[in-house]
C-alpha cells in the first residue's frame, strides 16, 4: 500500500498564475481533504470531498477550489497567485464511513510564489 | 471557533530527559484528539489518537492523556532522543464525529534532543 501519495513535490511560481495539485488517497479510502501549512504554523483545513462534491469548506477564498475524481484521487487549483499563497499543501484521505480511524496525511507539495 | 494552543513553541533538552508537551483547546466538544510529528518540510505521521470519551493512550515512549472538561491535553515523550527531535503538532476533531473530518490544529511545539 502506497500511502497518500502528492505531486509534486515542489513548485515555484510567479504571482497571478494559476496552480493544480493532485492527490492520490490511501487504497480504501474515499474522502479527500486538503490543509495548508504556512511557514511556522499548523495546518489550516482548506476543504473536504467526498462524492466528487465539496462537502466542508474552511475560510479560504473561491481562488481555492477543487475537484474529487470516481477514482477518488484528487485535484486542489488556485487561480490567481498571490505571495501569500507560499506554503506547505497537505492531502489527507480517510474512510467516509467514519469512526474512529485516522486521517493519513501525505508528504505534501511545497509551493513557492515569487 | 474552536481554537487550539500548544506551549511551549520550542523546548531543547539533553538526551534522557523525559518531557511533557501541553495542548489547549477552547470548545470541549470535540470528537477526539489526535498528536502528531512533522519531520521538517515534511507530512505529518500520526502518534496517538484519544477518543473524547478516553483519558489516555500510550505507544511505546509515549503517553497522551486528554482532560476534555477542562480543554488540555498532554504529550509526555519519556527517555527522549535525538531522532525524537521534530515538530509535534495537536489536533481536534468536531463532535460531530462521522465523515467531518475538518480537523483543527495547534501551530505545534518544535522540539530538539541534544545528543
Amino acid at each position: 500500500d502506497a500511502g497518500v501519495t502528492q505531486s509534486p513535490t515542489h513548485l515555484i511560481k510567479t504571482r497571478g498564475q494559476q496552480v493544480t495539485l493532485r492527490c492520490s488517497p490511501k487504497s480504501g479510502h474515499d474522502t479527500v481533504s486538503w490543509y495548508q501549512q504556512a511557514l511556522g504554523q499548523g495546518p489550516q483545513f482548506i476543504f473536504q470531498y467526498y462524492e466528487e462534491e465539496e462537502r466542508q469548506r474552511g475560510n479560504f477564498p473561491d481562488r481555492f477550489s477543487g475537484h474529487q475524481f470516481p477514482n477518488y484521487s484528487s485535484e486542489l487549483n488556485v487561480n490567481a497567485l498571490l505571495l501569500g499563497d507560499s506554503a506547505l499543501y497537505l492531502c489527507a484521505s480517510s474512510p467516509r464511513r467514519g469512526g474512529v480511524e485516522t486521517q493519513y496525511f501525505g508528504p505534501g507539495t511545497r509551493l513557492l510564489v515569487l | 471557533k474552536q481554537e487550539v494552543t500548544q506551549i511551549p513553541a520550542a523546548l531543547s533538552v539533553p538526551e534522557g530527559e523525559n518531557l511533557v508537551l501541553n495542548c489547549s483547546f477552547t470548545d470541549s466538544a470535540i470528537y477526539n484528539l489526535q498528536w502528531f510529528r512533522q519531520d521538517p518540510g515534511k507530512g505529518l505521521t500520526s502518534l496517538l489518537l484519544i477518543q473524547s470519551s478516553q483519558r489516555e493512550q500510550t505507544s511505546g515512549r509515549l503517553n497522551a492523556s486528554l482532560d476534555k472538561s477542562s480543554g488540555r491535553s498532554t504529550l509526555y515523550i519519556a527517555a527522549s532522543q535525538p531522532g525524537d527531535s521534530a515538530t509535534y503538532l495537536c489536533a481536534v476533531r468536531p463532535p460531530s464525529g462521522g465523515s467531518n473530518y475538518k480537523l483543527t490544529f495547534g501551530k505545534g511545539t518544535l522540539l530538539t534532543v541534544n545528543p
